[in-house]
Parts: structure tokens; sequence; C-alpha cells
């Protein structure tokens, strides 16, 4: 079946350093692949999507690239803030059944000033 | 816009006990999920909607029931709560346009529950 498979954490770093945060899927077809952000005591919200191969979708200084001959779906930031801190979670909804969302197991960023 | 809402933020139940959790969303959704998010496994969908009065289980349904009886309200019921169901979740509403390939999903703020 559908899954997503993401680097397990905490990843601490410091204040402007760079951040990558590794995702990869198995699917059928092509599904659609976001990136969800979740603050400290706050639901999930959507940070960026890509639904095509190639697609680069970005937000708040985000970015992840939809690499179909990998499989992959890494998140990057170049340069991150103290306000970044939360858990990230890679997930993505199938081609079929689109209405569902599979989501990985998330990954904790802790940023320190 | 409220956007998704849960009701509480907070319980606490013996085992046993029964309690529902209210799910309520004001961007006219179709679609309502509940899930629940527990150490290292992420988020499990536990029962979903794809319209007023119909449900459907989702990956770990059992001792779980739902009811979507108004578009805006989706409850999830506990009988007789275990301690294996302590747990964070979630409720979230989503929407499908004709010809948009993604289904961006909208969270409510939580409820953590313990069970003792």
């Amino acid at each position: 079946g559908d899954s997503v498979t993401q680097m397990e954490g905490p990843v601490t770093l410091s204040e402007e350093a760079f951040l990558t945060i590794n995702c990869t899927y198995t699917a059928t077809g092509y599904p659609s692949l976001f990136w969800y952000v979740q603050y400290p005591g706050e639901g999930l919200q959507l940070l960026l999507k890509a639904t095509k191969a190639d697609d680069k979708g970005s937000n708040k200084g985000f970015e992840a690239t939809y690499r179909k001959e990998t499989t992959s779906f890494h998140l990057e930031k170049g340069s991150v803030q103290v306000s970044d801190s939360a858990v990230y979670f890679c997930a993505l909804s199938p081609l079929t059944g689109g209405f569902k969302t599979i989501f990985g197991a998330g990954t904790r960023l802790f940023v320190k000033a | 816009n409220a956007g998704v809402t849960q009701t509480p933020k907070f319980r606490v139940l013996k085992t046993g006990q029964s309690m529902t959790l209210l799910c309520a969303q004001d961007m006219n959704h179709e679609y309502m999920y509940w899930y629940r998010q527990d150490p290292g496994m992420g988020l499990r969908l536990i029962h979903y909607s794809v319209g007023e009065g119909t449900t459907a289980k989702g990956e770990v349904p059992d001792g779980y029931n739902v009811s979507r009886l108004k578009k805006q309200n989706f409850l999830l019921g506990l009988e007789s709560a275990a301690p294996s169901q302590t747990s964070v979740y979630f409720c979230a509403s989503s929407y499908l346009s004709p010809g948009v390939a993604y289904n961006e999903q909208f969270f409510g703020p939580g409820t953590r529950l313990t069970v003792l």
C-alpha cells in the first residue's frame, strides 16, 4: 500500500543553519505530495504542496521538489529561525481515492538562538 | 471564519467510561476526518465522511464510532474507553473541486484525551 517515510528526529539546529528533512514515498502512479507543519499546541497546517513530477512547492522560505525518479520530496530551508521550531509531516494524497491523505511519522525540529 | 473547531480541548476518563468529541467546520467542506496522533506514529485515520449522513472506516476504527448528521459537524464517540485510546485526536476537513488534483486538509486544534 501507499506509505510515507521521513527521517527520524529530533533535528536540532542553530539559527541561520541550513535545514533538510528527508521524505520518501511509495505509491502507485503520481500522487500529490505535501508538507504540513504543526506548531506547539496547534493542529497541522499545510506548508507547501506539489501535484506532479518536478514541481517545486515553496512557502515561507521552505522548498521541496517532487522527484519521481527517486520517489522523494525533501524539505529544505536555507536559514532557519527559532520560530521554525515545530513538527513537520510529509504526506501524500493518492491518485485514486484522492480525499484521503497518508502522513509520515513527523520530524521534530528544534532551532536554538 | 472559525475554521475547524474541536471540543473539548482536554479530557480525562476512567476505563470503561464513554464520551463524545465534537468537531465543527464552517467552510462548507464535504469531507471530514478523525485522526489520532501518537508519538512516533504520525497521524492515523480513525473514520472519515464524504458527506452528510455517510461515514466510513479508516485505518484504526476499532473502539470508535462516528456520526455526521449535519454537514458541518462530525462526532467521534468512545463507548467504553480503554487506556490504549489515550492520544491526541484531530479533526480535519477538506473539499475537492473539479479539476483539482490535490486535497488540502484543514485541521482543528486537537483534543488531548487521557484514559486511566
